[in-house]
Protein backbone atom coordinates (compact mmCIF):
# COMPACT_ATOMS: atom_id res chain seq x y z
CA UNK A 1 0.00 0.00 0.00
CA UNK A 2 1.14 3.24 -0.41
CA UNK A 3 1.72 5.26 2.44
CA UNK A 4 0.44 8.88 3.09
CA UNK A 5 2.47 11.13 6.07
CA UNK A 6 1.25 14.48 6.83
CA UNK A 7 2.74 17.51 8.48
CA UNK A 8 2.39 18.79 11.28
CA UNK A 9 -0.13 16.92 12.78
CA UNK A 10 -1.75 19.85 14.17
CA UNK A 11 -1.10 23.95 12.98
CA UNK A 12 -2.39 26.93 15.18
CA UNK A 13 -2.38 30.04 12.44
CA UNK A 14 -3.98 33.60 13.42
CA UNK A 15 -6.99 34.55 11.31
CA UNK A 16 -6.04 36.31 8.16
CA UNK A 17 -2.44 34.04 8.25
CA UNK A 18 -1.16 31.35 5.71
CA UNK A 19 -1.57 27.99 7.17
CA UNK A 20 0.22 25.13 4.89
CA UNK A 21 -0.20 21.15 5.42
CA UNK A 22 2.53 18.88 3.72
CA UNK A 23 1.17 15.12 2.68
CA UNK A 24 4.28 13.10 1.29
CA UNK A 25 3.67 10.06 -0.46
CA UNK A 26 5.85 6.50 -0.33
CA UNK A 27 5.76 6.39 -4.01
CA UNK A 28 4.59 8.65 -6.95
CA UNK A 29 1.04 9.06 -7.54
CA UNK A 30 1.55 10.94 -10.83
CA UNK A 31 -0.53 8.82 -13.48
CA UNK A 32 1.08 8.78 -16.66
CA UNK A 33 -1.50 8.13 -18.79
CA UNK A 34 -2.98 11.81 -18.16
CA UNK A 35 -0.11 13.23 -16.36
CA UNK A 36 -2.28 13.66 -13.63
CA UNK A 37 -1.38 13.23 -9.70
CA UNK A 38 -3.84 11.12 -8.38
CA UNK A 39 -4.05 12.90 -4.47
CA UNK A 40 -7.00 14.30 -3.29
CA UNK A 41 -7.53 16.63 -0.42
CA UNK A 42 -9.90 16.78 2.40
CA UNK A 43 -11.93 18.69 4.92
CA UNK A 44 -13.64 17.63 8.04
CA UNK A 45 -15.53 20.03 10.84
CA UNK A 46 -16.54 18.33 13.80
CA UNK A 47 -19.67 15.72 13.69
CA UNK A 48 -19.76 15.94 9.69
CA UNK A 49 -18.38 14.02 6.56
CA UNK A 50 -15.20 14.96 5.12
CA UNK A 51 -15.31 17.15 2.25
CA UNK A 52 -13.28 16.96 -0.88
CA UNK A 53 -11.43 20.44 -1.11
CA UNK A 54 -8.92 19.80 -4.06
CA UNK A 55 -8.18 16.52 -6.66
CA UNK A 56 -5.61 16.11 -8.89
CA UNK A 57 -3.21 17.95 -6.33
CA UNK A 58 -4.20 21.18 -7.72
CA UNK A 59 -7.99 21.37 -8.93
CA UNK A 60 -10.46 23.21 -6.25
CA UNK A 61 -13.56 21.29 -6.33
CA UNK A 62 -16.72 23.27 -7.35
CA UNK A 63 -17.96 26.01 -4.85
CA UNK A 64 -14.48 25.80 -2.38
CA UNK A 65 -12.87 29.41 -2.11
CA UNK A 66 -9.70 30.34 -3.54
CA UNK A 67 -8.32 31.07 -1.08
CA UNK A 68 -7.72 27.27 -0.68
CA UNK A 69 -4.95 25.59 -2.78
CA UNK A 70 -3.50 22.96 -3.58
CA UNK A 71 0.35 22.62 -5.40
CA UNK A 72 2.92 19.59 -5.64
CA UNK A 73 3.63 16.49 -7.97
CA UNK A 74 4.87 12.93 -7.80
CA UNK A 75 5.58 12.23 -3.92
CA UNK A 76 5.11 15.48 -2.15
CA UNK A 77 2.09 18.10 -2.38
CA UNK A 78 1.14 20.95 -0.45
CA UNK A 79 -2.50 22.30 0.89
CA UNK A 80 -2.08 26.13 1.24
CA UNK A 81 -5.09 28.58 3.02
CA UNK A 82 -3.76 31.44 1.80
CA UNK A 83 -5.87 34.16 4.59
CA UNK A 84 -6.88 31.75 7.47
CA UNK A 85 -10.74 32.58 8.45
CA UNK A 86 -12.84 31.10 11.41
CA UNK A 87 -14.84 28.61 9.35
CA UNK A 88 -11.46 26.85 8.30
CA UNK A 89 -11.23 25.17 11.96
CA UNK A 90 -11.14 21.35 11.15
CA UNK A 91 -8.90 18.32 10.21
CA UNK A 92 -7.66 18.06 6.82
CA UNK A 93 -7.01 14.93 5.32
CA UNK A 94 -4.74 13.65 1.87
CA UNK A 95 -5.58 10.85 0.31
CA UNK A 96 -4.04 8.87 -2.79
CA UNK A 97 -6.51 7.24 -5.47
CA UNK A 98 -3.77 6.36 -7.81
CA UNK A 99 -3.72 2.35 -6.07
CA UNK A 100 -6.98 0.59 -6.46
CA UNK A 101 -6.17 0.24 -2.27
CA UNK A 102 -6.80 4.15 -1.49
CA UNK A 103 -4.90 5.54 1.64
CA UNK A 104 -5.49 8.59 3.69
CA UNK A 105 -3.00 10.60 5.86
CA UNK A 106 -3.10 10.43 9.26
CA UNK A 107 -5.11 14.29 9.48
CA UNK A 108 -3.90 17.32 10.35
CA UNK A 109 -5.54 19.32 12.69
CA UNK A 110 -6.26 23.66 12.13
CA UNK A 111 -7.14 25.58 14.81
CA UNK A 112 -6.94 29.51 15.31
CA UNK A 113 -4.01 30.43 17.16
CA UNK B 1 -29.82 17.25 -4.42
CA UNK B 2 -27.30 14.62 -4.71
CA UNK B 3 -27.36 12.63 -1.13
CA UNK B 4 -26.12 9.14 0.10
CA UNK B 5 -27.96 8.07 3.19
CA UNK B 6 -26.15 5.10 5.04
CA UNK B 7 -27.88 2.89 7.80
CA UNK B 8 -28.13 -0.47 9.38
CA UNK B 9 -25.42 0.65 12.18
CA UNK B 10 -25.83 -0.51 15.90
CA UNK B 11 -24.45 -2.24 19.04
CA UNK B 12 -23.25 -5.71 17.87
CA UNK B 13 -20.85 -8.10 19.93
CA UNK B 14 -18.17 -9.09 18.86
CA UNK B 15 -18.08 -12.28 16.17
CA UNK B 16 -21.25 -11.18 15.12
CA UNK B 17 -22.58 -9.76 12.02
CA UNK B 18 -24.62 -6.58 10.51
CA UNK B 19 -25.48 -5.50 7.21
CA UNK B 20 -24.69 -1.40 6.57
CA UNK B 21 -26.76 -0.25 3.58
CA UNK B 22 -26.46 3.38 1.80
CA UNK B 23 -29.65 4.61 -0.59
CA UNK B 24 -28.69 7.35 -2.92
CA UNK B 25 -30.68 9.75 -4.58
CA UNK B 26 -30.27 13.11 -7.02
CA UNK B 27 -27.47 11.61 -9.31
CA UNK B 28 -27.82 8.03 -11.96
CA UNK B 29 -26.75 5.95 -9.53
CA UNK B 30 -25.44 2.84 -12.05
CA UNK B 31 -22.82 5.01 -13.64
CA UNK B 32 -21.01 6.18 -10.33
CA UNK B 33 -18.45 3.71 -7.95
CA UNK B 34 -18.78 3.68 -4.62
CA UNK B 35 -16.40 3.05 -1.25
CA UNK B 36 -17.09 2.75 1.83
CA UNK B 37 -14.66 4.69 4.39
CA UNK B 38 -14.89 4.58 8.01
CA UNK B 39 -13.24 6.79 10.99
CA UNK B 40 -12.79 5.11 14.44
CA UNK B 41 -13.74 7.55 17.45
CA UNK B 42 -11.50 10.33 17.30
CA UNK B 43 -9.08 8.72 14.76
CA UNK B 44 -8.43 9.31 10.80
CA UNK B 45 -10.42 8.02 8.12
CA UNK B 46 -9.67 4.22 6.97
CA UNK B 47 -10.75 3.05 3.58
CA UNK B 48 -12.87 0.02 3.72
CA UNK B 49 -13.73 -0.84 0.23
CA UNK B 50 -14.91 -0.20 -3.22
CA UNK B 51 -17.19 -1.21 -5.58
CA UNK B 52 -17.36 -0.38 -9.57
CA UNK B 53 -20.47 0.43 -11.67
CA UNK B 54 -21.80 -2.98 -12.39
CA UNK B 55 -20.36 -4.78 -9.09
CA UNK B 56 -17.58 -6.46 -11.10
CA UNK B 57 -14.78 -4.97 -9.70
CA UNK B 58 -14.30 -5.15 -5.77
CA UNK B 59 -11.61 -3.84 -3.59
CA UNK B 60 -10.86 -4.77 0.51
CA UNK B 61 -8.45 -3.31 2.58
CA UNK B 62 -6.54 -5.64 3.99
CA UNK B 63 -7.76 -5.11 7.38
CA UNK B 64 -11.22 -6.38 6.05
CA UNK B 65 -10.75 -8.36 3.61
CA UNK B 66 -12.20 -12.02 4.37
CA UNK B 67 -14.73 -10.34 6.64
CA UNK B 68 -16.74 -8.10 4.92
CA UNK B 69 -18.32 -8.19 1.38
CA UNK B 70 -19.57 -5.45 -0.54
CA UNK B 71 -22.34 -5.48 -3.14
CA UNK B 72 -24.96 -3.22 -4.78
CA UNK B 73 -28.30 -3.33 -6.47
CA UNK B 74 -28.60 -0.79 -9.23
CA UNK B 75 -31.76 -0.92 -9.64
CA UNK B 76 -32.85 -0.07 -6.08
CA UNK B 77 -29.79 2.55 -6.02
CA UNK B 78 -28.20 1.22 -3.06
CA UNK B 79 -24.74 0.15 -1.89
CA UNK B 80 -24.30 -2.16 1.11
CA UNK B 81 -21.32 -3.96 3.60
CA UNK B 82 -21.84 -6.98 5.19
CA UNK B 83 -20.02 -7.16 7.87
CA UNK B 84 -18.89 -10.74 9.54
CA UNK B 85 -17.13 -11.87 12.50
CA UNK B 86 -17.08 -8.64 13.68
CA UNK B 87 -14.04 -7.66 16.35
CA UNK B 88 -13.82 -4.82 18.71
CA UNK B 89 -11.52 -2.39 16.11
CA UNK B 90 -14.54 -2.06 13.33
CA UNK B 91 -15.70 -0.15 15.90
CA UNK B 92 -16.62 3.55 13.93
CA UNK B 93 -18.57 5.79 11.88
CA UNK B 94 -18.80 4.27 8.37
CA UNK B 95 -19.22 6.14 5.35
CA UNK B 96 -20.63 5.94 1.92
CA UNK B 97 -18.68 7.71 -0.56
CA UNK B 98 -19.28 8.48 -4.51
CA UNK B 99 -16.40 7.70 -6.60
CA UNK B 100 -16.17 11.06 -8.27
CA UNK B 101 -15.28 10.68 -12.24
CA UNK B 102 -14.35 13.91 -15.07
CA UNK B 103 -13.56 12.52 -18.70
CA UNK B 104 -13.43 9.20 -17.11
CA UNK B 105 -11.00 9.92 -14.57
CA UNK B 106 -11.08 9.58 -10.77
CA UNK B 107 -10.95 12.89 -8.72
CA UNK B 108 -11.62 11.96 -5.48
CA UNK B 109 -14.89 11.02 -3.59
CA UNK B 110 -16.82 14.10 -4.02
CA UNK B 111 -20.45 13.12 -2.42
CA UNK B 112 -20.40 11.31 1.12
CA UNK B 113 -22.99 10.77 3.04
CA UNK B 114 -23.06 11.65 6.71
CA UNK B 115 -22.57 8.21 8.33
CA UNK B 116 -23.59 4.92 10.10
CA UNK B 117 -22.18 4.47 13.69
CA UNK B 118 -20.71 0.50 14.64
CA UNK B 119 -20.12 -0.36 17.86
CA UNK B 120 -18.54 -3.50 18.40
CA UNK B 121 -18.39 -4.64 22.21
CA UNK B 122 -19.89 -7.08 24.65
Amino acid sequence: DIVMTQSPDSLAVSLGERATINCKSSQSVLYSSNNKNYLAWYQQKPGQPPKLLIYWASTRESGVPDRFSGSGSGTDFTLTISSLQAEDVAVYYCQQFYRTTNTFGQGTKLEIK
Amino acid sequence: EVQLVESGGGLVQPGGSLRLSCAASGFTFSTYSLNWVRQAPGKGLEWVSYISTSGSTIYYADSVRGRFTISRDNAKKSVYLQMNSLRAEDTAVYYCARDGRVGGYPYGMDVWGQGTTVTVSS
